[in-house]
This record gives C-alpha cells, structure tokens and sequence, in this order.
C-alpha cells in the first residue's frame, strides 16, 4: 500500500461530459504529481503541485485544469471529454523534489 | 515525449535466472528512477540513482548509471514469479521548473516457473 488514495478507482461516462477524480497524497508528502497511462501515449506527466501552488506542467490539455487544496488532497478536472481521453490516470505524492514518488492505484476512465 | 527508453520491450525467463533491462535517456537528468508496474495497478517505486552516482543496489536489484552515454541498466538476480510485471525508468530534468517524470514505454518481464 503506498499511502497515496484515488477516487474512483473506475468511471465511465460520455463524450462532451465533465469528471472529476480525487487524490489524498501518503501522509506529510506536499508534492502531487497527476500523470495519464494510455496504450498509444505510455506514462505521460500532466501536473506537479507544491504545498498548494502549481509547480510544474507538463503535457496537460487545456480542457483539463487541476488543484491541490489547503489539506494537501488534490483534483483533476477532464472537461469536454473525448473517446482519446480514455485512459488510466494516476496521482503520485512526494515529500519534495527529486525525491521518489508514490503512485496511487489510478482512475480508470472510460468515455463511450 | 517519451525521454527514457527501455530495452529489450518484453523480456522471459526461467524463476531463478537474472534479468538485466537497459534504459537510455536524451537530455541531462538530476536522477534516474526505476518503477515496477503489475498489470492494471499503480507503480511502485524500486530505486533512485543520483546523476553523481554510478552504482546502486537495493536487495536483489542493482542499478548502474552512465551519464556519458546516457544509459542505464537494471540487474534483478534470482528472479522470482513475483517479478513478473513491467518495469520502467524515468527521469527528471535539470531545469529548476519541470519535476515530473518522464518514462519510457516499458520492459514486460515474464518469469517462467
């Protein structure tokens, strides 16, 4: 178990909605990392914050927007959703930087 | 895009053999990670080699670095059925901003009992 939970571990909706998923990061880890696992794309790093503030973006769309909250848990929101956006999305935590992340188990996200 | 890159993609051997994977990168890195992925789980994180180290060991793993030629490798002796899993380097950036990683496509490792 590494600490870090997300929620839901499953969500299936359609093209043209909006979802959300949840991350607690472990316990004392300031840092939340959000990163999108597809067949055609691999493991690609979509957002990094930091106690609250945005710290680093990667390839993250601009339908897709996250935040981290005063407790530390954090949100992304996938907005205008497209069958491409099918896909597991994982949230990792870290104490801080280039430090070793925990990964949760992921949101699998299906769009019909 | 993807920096690290894996090889060989799927790998099999018999439960009790070594099994070495290598990994190649492009631009200067502050470390290297290798991750463990069961199917359909999350990653788990195996061990972090620093760009001033060379070697490192945790366990049954061994890890090498070569930032001249930008490479690494990941030894696993006496593998196990447990081993079974793909594994993936990743690396970070130099710059101060970007501290997500960036991962390869993945080694598939299969051990046969």
């Amino acid at each position: 178990d590494s600490g870090v939970t997300q929620t839901p571990k499953h969500l299936i909706t359609a093209t043209g909605q909006r979802v959300t998923l949840r991350c607690s990061p472990r316990s004392g880890d300031l840092s939340v990392y959000w990163y999108q696992q597809s067949l055609d794309q691999g493991l690609q790093f979509l957002i990094q914050y930091y106690n609250g503030e945005e710290r680093a973006k990667g390839n993250i769309l601009e339908r897709f927007s996250a935040q981290q909250f005063p407790d530390l848990h954090s949100e992304l929101n996938l907005s205008s959703l497209e069958l491409g956006d099918s896909a597991l999305y994982f949230c990792a935590s870290s104490v801080s930087y280039n430090q070793p992340q925990h990964f949760g188990d992921g949101t699998r996200l299906s769009i019909l | 895009s993807q920096q690290g890159e894996e090889d060989p993609q799927a790998l099999s051997i018999q439960e009790g053999e070594n099994a070495t994977m290598n990994c190649s990168y492009k631009t200067s890195i502050n470390n290297l990670q290798w991750y463990r992925q069961n199917s359909g789980r999350g990653l788990v994180h195996l061990i972090l080699i620093r760009s001033n180290e060379r070697e490192k060991h945790s366990g049954r793993l061994r890890v090498t670095l070569d930032t001249s030629k930008k490479s690494s490798s990941l030894l696993i002796t006496a593998s196990r059925a447990a081993d079974t899993a793909s594994y993936f380097c990743a690396t970070d950036g130099t710059g101060g901003g970007a501290d997500g990683l960036t991962f390869g496509k993945g080694t598939h490792l299969i051990i046969q009992p």
